[in-house]
């Protein structure tokens, strides 16, 4: 089985810091590892995926993440926070199957 | 690539008549569909996962007479909220992806439904 922990509910950061979302899974087998992005309502849209290979995987609008297989995390981050970042963030797990298990969420709000 | 279009983005009903929300594939065939529901602030609760030419499979919970699910292509997949209470009022997300292995979901923008 899989699950999906993100740790802190609400994030906020100033404008051009560092942003950095936590996401740590579980899972009993090789995990694919998303994160998606969600602006009011709207849909999800995919900021990255981890499959295999590379461990850091960079993603649409400067984001990246990094998969520790040690840690079993796979955190967010962003070197330099816009304002346009500013929405809900969601972490999910996968495993080759069907079902898709997504974390609880984060907000992030970014300060000027 | 991969998009999903849901429609209709927004929809206000009476309290007791029905809603159909529908879910396309545009560019890519969807082997499996999943239909979420999103309370404000909170993640997405899955509702059901539906499989072209074959039943749907519900998660726990969700009224299956209640939340229709018809898959019949491998494009488009509706849902229909029969006898729709103000309880139902909601953000209702459709997703699909095109196969089993590590293809990621695609979401459709979602449906805010409201019963009056």
């Amino acid at each position: 089985a899989q699950s999906v922990t993100q740790l802190g509910s609400h994030v906020s950061v100033s404008e051009g810091a560092l942003v950095l979302l936590r996401c740590n899974y579980s899972s009993s087998v090789p995990p694919y590892l998303f994160w998606y992005v969600q602006y009011p309502n709207q849909g999800l849209q995919l900021l990255l995926k981890y499959t295999t290979g590379a461990t850091l995987v960079k993603g649409i609008n400067g984001f990246e993440a990094e998969f520790k297989k040690s840690e079993t995390s796979f955190h967010l981050t962003k070197p330099s926070a816009h304002m346009s970042d500013a929405a809900e963030y969601f972490c999910a797990v996968s495993a080759a199957g069907n079902q898709f298990y997504f974390g609880t969420g984060t907000s992030l709000t970014v300060i000027p | 690539g991969a998009v999903v279009s849901q429609h209709p983005s927004r929809v206000i009903c009476k309290s007791g008549t029905s809603v159909k929300i529908e879910c396309r594939s545009l560019d890519f065939q969807a082997t499996t569909m999943f239909w979420y529901r999103q309370f404000p602030k909170q993640s997405l609760m899955l509702m059901a996962t539906s499989n072209e030419g074959s039943k749907a499979t519900y998660e726990q919970g969700v009224e299956k007479d209640k939340f229709l699910i018809n898959h019949a292509s491998l494009t488009l997949s509706t849902l229909t909220v029969t006898s729709a209470h103000p309880e139902d009022s909601s953000f209702y997300i459709c997703s699909a992806r095109a196969d089993r292995g590590n293809s990621p979901l695609h979401f459709g923008n979602g449906t805010r439904l409201t019963v009056t």
